[in-house]
């Protein structure tokens, strides 16, 4: 399979415990972004990256959330201290440009979260 | 405030039969228009990308229709299937690739 990939697909954790996700993105795409997804809700972006540089981040990305992507391939995203409030659909999403110019995104399936 | 609003919430329809999403945003400057099919449990699939000079574009059964004046797009699902069972997500762009969300149209086939 050459889509995005991401890990876990689903994770219960305790409030307070920290928790790593990992986006493998399709490997020629040079973007990668990450968006959490609430029930009922529209994906809300949170960062993104073009190769190894965080060039974005949302005002939803609090102090307690990080994201890296060494050497520009994979990403990890980390929520330390959880809170009942980051219970959330986690999306990766790579992207590639088109002939147009724009970027079209292909998302992976996600990593559910629930905090307890 | 950058927004984008879809209608109905939900959607409920007997398989083979048409169906019409809409979609309005407020989204400035306006860059592009796309459509977004998402399975629960599952990330968005991407079915359409539009520009502003573009007024129609179609994927299959799928065709996406774009007002920039009015702001305004709607997705038409000819001859529906089970499979088309889905949330249907209008995403608008400001810029060549930084999306704004909508809630979403939850459709349901039923046989």
């Amino acid at each position: 399979d050459t889509g995005v990939s991401q890990d876990p697909r689903h994770k219960i954790t305790k409030r307070g415990q920290n928790v790593t996700f990992r986006c493998d993105p399709i490997s020629e795409h040079n973007r990668l972004y990450w968006y959490r997804q609430t029930l009922g809700q529209g994906p809300e972006f949170l960062t993104y990256f073009q190769n190894e540089a965080q060039l974005e981040k949302s005002r939803l990305l609090s102090d307690r959330f990080s994201a890296e992507r060494p050497k520009g391939s994979f990403s990890t995203l980390e929520i330390q201290r959880t809170e009942q409030g980051d219970s959330a659909m986690y999306l990766c999403a790579s992207s590639l440009v088109l002939r147009t110019g724009l970027y079209e995104q292909y998302f992976g399936p996600g990593t559910r979260l629930t905090v307890t | 405030k950058n927004q984008v609003e879809q209608s109905p919430q939900s959607l409920i329809i007997l398989e083979g039969k048409n169906c019409t999403l809409q979609c309005n945003y407020t989204v400035s400057p306006f860059s592009n228009l796309r459509w977004y099919k998402q399975d629960t449990g599952r990330g968005p699939v991407s079915l359409t990308i539009m520009t502003f000079s573009e007024n129609t574009k179609s994927n299959g059964r799928y065709t996406a229709t774009l007002d920039a004046d009015t702001k305004q797009s709607s997705l038409h699902i000819t001859a529906s299937q089970l499979s088309d069972s889905a949330s249907y997500i209008c995403v608008v762009s400001a810029s060549t690739d930084k999306l704004i969300f909508g809630t979403g149209t939850r459709l349901q086939v039923f046989p």
